[in-house]
Order: C-alpha cells, then sequence, then structure tokens
C-alpha cells in the first residue's frame, strides 16, 4: 500500500528555473494538500484541493501554482524559482475532511540557488 | 483566525523519564487538535486528535494529550520515553467553520539521551 508518493525527492534549481513536483496518492481521497516547512516555522500550507478540478490558496500561495486533474495527482508548480522557495515540501491526502487524519509524503528537498 | 503555539522548540529527557510537550492554541470558535510527529527524514504521522468528548486523548506509542478550554492548552505526555521517541511533534489546531485547512505550531524537537 504505497500511500502518498511524492517526486523527485531532492532537486537543486538556479534561479529563474521552473520544476514541478508531483504528488500522487492511492487510497481515493478527496482532499490534497501541499505544505512547505522552513526551521522554527512548522508547515506552511501552500495550496489545497477538495476535489478533481479543484484548487485553492493556502496561507503561502505566492510563487506557486497547483493543478489537479485527476483525483489521485496534485501538481506543485514553481515557474521561476527564487532562494526563498529553498525549503521541505510536503504533499498530503485526507479523505473528506480537515478534521480527519492527514497522510503526508515523505518530502521533497529543493534548493534553489 | 486560528493559531498555535508550542512553548518549547527544544526538549531533552533522559530515557525512561516522562515528557511533556506544551501546546497553546488561540480560536474564537470550537477548534479539533492534533498531534503530528515526524521521525528523522520521514513526513508527518498522526499521534492523536481531540474532535469532542473526553478531554483525555490517548494516542499511539503511549502518547496521551489532555485538551484544557479554560487554559487553550492541549498538551502531549508520556509516562516513560524511549530512544526510538526521539522526533519532531507538532501540534495543529483547524476551526469548525468549514476552513479546509489545519495551522501547524513551529514544531518541538523531542531528544532523548540514554
Amino acid at each position: 500500500n504505497a500511500g502518498v508518493t511524492q517526486t523527485p525527492k531532492f532537486r537543486v534549481l538556479k534561479t529563474g528555473q521552473s520544476m514541478t513536483l508531483l504528488c500522487a496518492q492511492d487510497m481515493n481521497h478527496e482532499y490534497m494538500y501541499w505544505y512547505r516547512q522552513d526551521p522554527g516555522m512548522g508547515l506552511r500550507l501552500i495550496h489545497y484541493s477538495v476535489g478533481e478540478g479543484t484548487t485553492a490558496k493556502g496561507e503561502v500561495p505566492d510563487g506557486y501554482n497547483v493543478s489537479r486533474l485527476k483525483k489521485q495527482n496534485f501538481l506543485l508548480g514553481l515557474e521561476s524559482a527564487a532562494p526563498s522557495q529553498t525549503s521541505v515540501y510536503f504533499c498530503a491526502s485526507s479523505l473528506r475532511q480537515y478534521n480527519e487524519k492527514l497522510f503526508f509524503g515523505s518530502g521533497t528537498q529543493l534548493s534553489v540557488l | 483566525a486560528q493559531s498555535v503555539t508550542q512553548l518549547d522548540s527544544q526538549v531533552p529527557v533522559f530515557e525512561e523519564a516522562p515528557v511533556e510537550l506544551r501546546c497553546n492554541y488561540s480560536s474564537s470558535v470550537s477548534v479539533y487538535l492534533f498531534w503530528y510527529v515526524q521521525y528523522p527524514n520521514q513526513g508527518l504521522q498522526l499521534l492523536l486528535k481531540y474532535l469532542s468528548g473526553s478531554t483525555l486523548v490517548k494516542g499511539i506509542n503511549g502518547f496521551e494529550a489532555e485538551f484544557n478550554k479554560s487554559q487553550t492548552s492541549f498538551h502531549l505526555r508520556k509516562p516513560s520515553v524511549h530512544i526510538s521517541d526521539t522526533a519532531e511533534y507538532f501540534c495543529a489546531v483547524s476551526d469548525d467553520r468549514g476552513a479546509q485547512k489545519l495551522v501547524f505550531g513551529q514544531g518541538t524537537r523531542l531528544t532523548i539521551n540514554p
């Protein structure tokens, strides 16, 4: 049972480059989330989705875009990477509501030089 | 909007000693409260959650937490820790107004010394 899978696990970008992080879940969950984790700041929500074809902004959406074309996949895009986007990115999913258990992927370490 | 404060960024304890990780929240409405654990190089896992009912909540790995509405706290406790409990612990809160997200605290790094 794979759960939530993130690819890639590590990536180094130069300032201005673009990339897409992929999150896939095999639990038929409706809700999916992208968080970033920075030292001393916990996890902050970037964007989330409450179902296929829907997306919404979280706490720190600037500089990121997302898409949920298929229920099982949630993509996070950086159009023009900046050093401030150096972080660990986590994808999560939940069956339905926010007060249910979140299942997390193992994270993507992104460095922007 | 709700917020969460974890009062200690790091907590060192000796193996088999008790531990308490402190969490305070603020919200103008009823809340749901969670503790997640992150082991090194892994994603977060749910330890326990409070939605309603009994204020003492038991979770996995021998952890428990008590919801105190008057003090707006949700402290995590374990009577006897093991080396394997070394991890970062996150408190999180969500309100009941349909906000589709959790707000996480800054995290507490628990280090167990032999």
